[in-house]
This record gives structure tokens, sequence and C-alpha cells, in this order.
């Protein structure tokens, strides 16, 4: 039972490059979403998705893109990587509405 | 502005005795709330929940209470083992808010001494 699945798990960018930051889940949950945690700021919402075909934005969603074609995966772009975007990102995937989130074990990214 | 805060950075206690990890929320449509336990490069994993119509829930070692009218909720361990020692989160969400967006606290560091 792998749950919420993360890749990769390290990753170092140069400023201006772009990446996908894949995440997957097994669990058949129609909600999932990214977070980044930031020394001193617990987690923070990016973009989230409530079923296939449907996102929408966070509390911090500028300089990344999402899309949800399937209920499984739900990547996340960085279309130009500043060194502001260097934080853990985790993915997460729910049942419904007031349940618990399921995390992945995180991306720690670092823009350079 | 942070809509929930622990403003406990972190908490140091003996083993077997009770750890009390404290939060507090400014948005009164807050009616769901979860505590997370995270290790070192790990993603954070659920421990508890507790929903608004409620002041306290249990779940082994594990008690949470909630005051709504103070808007504060608290973590009771009892009793502490070294295995507790990671960072807890506290988070909450609104139940008319669309899509199970969680807020979560900074965290607090629990050191758990044997």
């Amino acid at each position: 039972n792998a749950g919420v699945t993360q890749t990769p798990k390290f990753q170092v960018l140069k400023t201006g490059q772009s990446m996908t930051l894949q995440c997957a889940q097994d669990m058949n949950h129609e909600y999932m979403s990214w977070y980044r945690q930031d020394p001193g700021m617990g987690l923070r919402l990016i973009h989230y998705s409530v079923g296939a075909g449907i996102t929408d934005q966070g509390e911090v969603p500028n300089g990344y893109n999402v899309s949800r074609s399937t209920t499984e995966d739900f990547p996340l772009r960085l279309l130009s990587a500043a060194p502001s975007q260097t934080s853990v990102y985790f993915c997460a995937s729910s049942p419904g509405m007031n349940t618990e989130a399921f995390f992945g074990q995180g991306t720690r990214l670092t823009v350079v | 502005d942070q809509q929930v805060k622990q403003n406990s950075p972190s908490l140091s206690v003996q083993e077997g005795r009770i750890s009390i990890l404290n939060c507090d929320y400014t948005n009164s449509m807050f009616d769901y709330f979860l505590w997370y336990k995270k290790y070192p490069a790990e993603g954070p994993t659920f421990l508890i929940s507790i929903s608004s119509i409620k002041d306290k829930n249990e779940d082994g070692r594990f008690t949470v209470f909630l005051n709504k009218s103070a808007k504060h909720l608290s973590l009771h361990i009892v009793p502490s083992q070294p295995g507790d020692s990671a960072v807890y989160f506290c988070a909450a969400s609104a139940l008319r808010e669309y899509g199970n967006k969680l807020v979560f606290g900074a965290g607090t560091i629990l050191r758990v001494k044997s």
C-alpha cells in the first residue's frame, strides 16, 4: 500500500529552469493538494484539486501550475524557478471535506 | 496574518510525564481541527482530529481539547515516550471552504528526554 508517492526526493535547479514535481496516490481520493514548508511558517497551500479536471489556487500559487488529468496524479510545475521557491514540497490526498489528509514524503528543492 | 498559531517553538518533557502542546486560531469559520506529527525527512502523519461540535477527543495516549470560545485547542500526550520526539503541527479547516484546505500552524518541536 504505497499511499502518496512523490518524486524526486531531492532536486537542485538553477534560477530560470523549469521542472515538474510528481505526485501519485493509490487510495482513489478525490481531493489532492500541494503544500510548501518553510522554516517558521508551517505548511502553506499552493494549489488543490477536488477531482479530475478541477484545480484551484491556494494561499501561495504564484510561480506554480498544476493539472489533474486523472484521479491518481497531481503534478506541480515550476515555470521559471526562483531562489524564493527553495523549500520542501508536500503532496497530500484526502477522501473528502473535513477529513484527514495523507501526505507524501516530500521533495526538497533548492534553487541556486 | 497567521490564522493558526503555535506560540511555543519547542517543548522539552521528561519521559513518562505529560506533554501539552497548544494552538490558537483566529478564524471563527474553522470547524475541524487536526494534529499532525512529523519526523525529519518524512511527511506529516495524521495523529488525531476534533470537530467543533465536540470539546474533547481521545485516542490512546493522545487527547485533543477544544475551547471554541477561546479559539484554543491543545494536544495532551500521556505518558510521553522518547519516540514522541518530533515536530507537531496544528491544522484547521472550514466545512464551508471548498476543497478541504488545511491551514497549518508553524509547528512545535517536542523533545522527550529519557
